[in-house]
C-alpha cells in the first residue's frame, strides 16, 4: 500500500506567523506532488503543485520537495485567520492519486 | 463557468437499494476520478478513467462501479449499498496526463453526503 503520511494536528499559529505543514510519502516512483486546502464542509482546492526537487513559491505559499528524503512541505508566511482549513497532501504516480489524512492548521488572531 | 457538477448532493437510502451518484464536467478534461473521504481516513480513490471507455481501479474499488460512455460524464455506480458505504463522495476532473507523468491539477465537485442505513 503505497501511502502518504501527514500530522494530523491541529497546528496552532499566531496570525501573522509562519505554518509549517509537512508530508511523506513511500513510493519512490511519484512524479508530482499538490497541496489542497479544504474548508470544513467543502470541497478540495488546489494551493500548489511541485513535480522538481527545490522550492516553488507562490505569493505567501512556499512548497518544497525533497524526493530524496520523500519528503515535501508547505510553508504558510503571514497567516491569516482565513488559512484556518484542513491541508491535504496528494501524490500521483502515473494516473493513480494518492491523498494524506490533512493537517488542521488554526490561525489565532 | 468551469466547472464539476455532482447530483445528488445529499442522498439517504437503505441497504441493497441501487443508485448512482451522477458527475459531469464542461472542461473538456480527460481524467475523470471519483474519493470517499471518511473521518480519520482521508481522501480514498475509488476508480479513475483516461477517457471515454477507459477506467480503472483506484485504492478502495470494492463495491462500486463506474463507466465512461462519453467524455463529460463518469457515473458512481452502488449496485447494492451497504452501511460501511456511508461517506462523502468527490468527483475531480483534470486535463489528463502528458506523456508519463501526471502533473495536472484536478477540479472537485461539491461532493454527495451518503447515508446507507
Amino acid at each position: 500500500q503505497k501511502e502518504v503520511e501527514q500530522n494530523s494536528g491541529p497546528l496552532s499559529v499566531p496570525e501573522g506567523a509562519i505554518a509549517s505543514l509537512n508530508c511523506t510519502y513511500s513510493d519512490r516512483g511519484s512524479q508530482s506532488f499538490f497541496w489542497y486546502r479544504q474548508y470544513s464542509g467543502k470541497s478540495p482546492e488546489l494551493i500548489m503543485f511541485i513535480y522538481s526537487n527545490g522550492d516553488k513559491e507562490d505569493g505567501r505559499f512556499t512548497a518544497q520537495l525533497n524526493k530524496a528524503s520523500q519528503y515535501v512541505s508547505l510553508l504558510i508566511r503571514d497567516s491569516q485567520p482565513s488559512d484556518s482549513a484542513t491541508y491535504l497532501c496528494a501524490v500521483t504516480s502515473y494516473q493513480k492519486v494518492t491523498f494524506g489524512t490533512g493537517t488542521k492548521l488554526q490561525v489565532i488572531p | 463557468e468551469a466547472q464539476v457538477t455532482q447530483n445528488p448532493r445529499y442522498l439517504i437510502t437503505v441497504t441493497g437499494k441501487k443508485l448512482t451518484v451522477t458527475c459531469s464536467q464542461n472542461m473538456n478534461h480527460e481524467y475523470m476520478s471519483w474519493y470517499r473521504q471518511d473521518p480519520g481516513l482521508g481522501l480514498r480513490q475509488i476508480y479513475y478513467s483516461m477517457n471515454v471507455e477507459v477506467t480503472d481501479k483506484g485504492d478502495v474499488p470494492e463495491g462500486y462501479k463506474v463507466s465512461r460512455k462519453e467524455k463529460r460524464n463518469f457515473p458512481l455506480i452502488l449496485e447494492s449499498p451497504s452501511p460501511n458505504q456511508t461517506s462523502l463522495y468527490f468527483c475531480a476532473s483534470s486535463l489528463g496526463p502528458r506523456d508519463s507523468s501526471f502533473t495536472d491539477t484536478q477540479y472537485f465537485g461539491p461532493g454527495t453526503r451518503l447515508t446507507v442505513l
